[in-house]
């Protein structure tokens, strides 16, 4: 089974600062990885995903992540924070094998950011 | 172009009751996924439907909760008998196809269940 965990449930920044939210996956072949954003009583937003083809992603929002098969790592950066970046945030992997929107998602790393 | 529309909102039951969740998907989404957000958690998945089908049921638990996405009509998440245990956020995520690359969802706002 695949999994995925997000270290750190918060995160706290100043604005204009970088942003870093840390993923790490397990799987026994090449997945697929997404990072969505959840804002507060909303419903959760794609903001990029890997499917095997670049190792660095850019999403919205100024967002990217770059996939490190050796690290089993998809993090998530963004050069300068922005108010509007508070949110929770979500990394998830497909399920292998099937051919469909079954993910497996981290517990969620709440971002903070101070003016 | 609606998004994936959810009602309602928030849903008060007592305990033994049942609770109807609906979700309406994307206007040309055939695919239909119901996830369940506990408390301090990230999303499970539940049920993957299909029109008039239901393809992968793994998450739901055994008893008490059926899902359906009818010819006509929302997908329905309904469940009997409500314990406080199934107090949650239960989101509905719609995509317009199956797939590789399939992974990019599209959610509703969710419908919060709290059970008294």
């Amino acid at each position: 089974a695949q999994s995925v965990t997000q270290l750190g449930s918060h995160v706290s920044v100043s604005e204009g600062a970088l942003v870093l939210l840390r993923c790490n996956y397990s799987s026994s072949v090449p997945p697929y990885l997404f990072w969505y954003v959840q804002y507060p009583n909303q419903g959760l937003q794609l903001l990029l995903k890997y499917t095997s083809a670049a190792t660095l992603v850019k999403g919205i929002n100024g967002f990217e992540a770059e996939f490190k098969k050796s690290e089993t790592s998809f993090h998530l950066t963004k050069p300068s924070a922005h108010m509007s970046d508070a949110a929770e945030y979500f990394c998830a992997v497909s399920d292998i094998g099937t051919s469909y929107g079954k993910l497996t998602f981290g517990q969620g790393t709440i971002l903070t950011v101070h003016p | 172009n609606a998004g994936v529309m959810q009602n309602p909102r928030h849903l008060v039951r007592r305990r033994g009751q049942e609770a109807r969740l609906r979700c309406s998907p994307m206007k040309g989404h055939s695919h239909v996924y119901w996830y369940r957000q506990l408390p301090e958690e990230g999303l499970k998945f539940m049920v993957y439907l299909q029109k008039e089908n239901i393809i992968d049921e793994s998450g739901m638990p055994k008893e008490r909760f059926s899902a359906e996405f009818p010819k006509e009509g929302p997908s329905i998440l309904r469940i009997q008998q409500v314990v406080r245990g199934d107090s949650a956020a239960y989101f509905c995520a719609s995509s317009p196809s199956a797939g590789p690359n399939t992974g990019e969802l599209f959610f509703g706002e969710g419908s919060r269940l709290t059970v008294l």
